[in-house]
């Protein structure tokens, strides 16, 4: 079972300001992840694939990088409405035993 | 534009079962690994499993004997079986289309707006 460990568990900064996150895997996934965006009662959506692939929509402020087990989600200059609950998702061998992080929030300063 | 929705009861009782529909509307049903996602209140993700259109299905292991994912292709619907539930299943279930891009994923795309049940007497 792979295990992903996000941190830090919470990230206070200000609109404008450079938001790194990061996300650990307890054995190597290859380029197999993803990174979803959760705000307060809304379902996640997906930011990016394949590490550091955006998806369809997603704006260039988001960057994903990494490989192995050490991956970091980049956000270049925080939008009001990037505030928000970041998680990163495995997929290991196939078939896949697919699995979270325990997540990031990125909260106002 | 595709989209997907939760149905099903929102209270069961302890010991009974779980069963969700989600329904697929704009878009084909081939192709794609339709997953169950649940997040218990203030909590993270769980995948549960997910069926591909072949109809083979892949579970959580620390669910799978609990958890049944099946297709109706002519109705454009998956549903979710979870047998013998306790409090700790208490959860928003979130349904979603698991997209594979060659040879990576599934990665989650998109996701219904979840529903809460709640396992209560």
């Amino acid at each position: 079972e792979v295990v992903l460990t996000q941190s830090p568990a919470t990230l206070s900064l200000s609109p404008g300001e450079r938001a790194t996150l990061s996300c650990r895997a307890s054995q190597s996934v290859s380029n197999y992840l993803a990174w979803y965006q959760q705000k307060p009662g809304q379902a996640p959506r997906l930011l990016i694939y394949d590490a550091s692939n955006r998806a369809t929509g997603i704006p260039a402020r988001f960057s994903g990088s990494g490989s192995g087990t050490d991956f970091t989600l980049t956000i270049s200059g925080l939008e009001p409405e990037d505030f928000a609950v970041y998680y990163c998702q495995q997929r290991g061998n196939w078939p896949p035993e697919l699995s979270f992080g325990g997540g990031t929030k990125v909260e106002i300063k | 534009q595709v989209q997907l929705q939760e149905s099903g009861p929102g209270l069961v009782k302890p010991s009974e079962t779980l069963s969700l529909t989600c329904t697929v509307s704009g878009g084909s049903i081939s192709s794609y690994y339709w997953s169950w996602i649940r997040q218990p209140p203030g909590q993270g993700l769980e995948w549960m499993g997910y069926i591909h259109y072949s109809g083979s299905t892949n579970y959580n292991p620390s669910l799978k004997s609990r958890v049944t994912i099946s297709l109706d292709t002519s109705k454009k619907q998956f549903s979710l079986r979870l047998t013998s539930v306790t409090a700790a299943d208490t959860a928003v279930y979130y349904c979603a289309r698991g997209v594979v891009y060659g040879i990576t994923g599934p990665w989650f795309d998109p996701w219904g707006q979840g529903t809460l049940v709640t396992v209560s007497s």
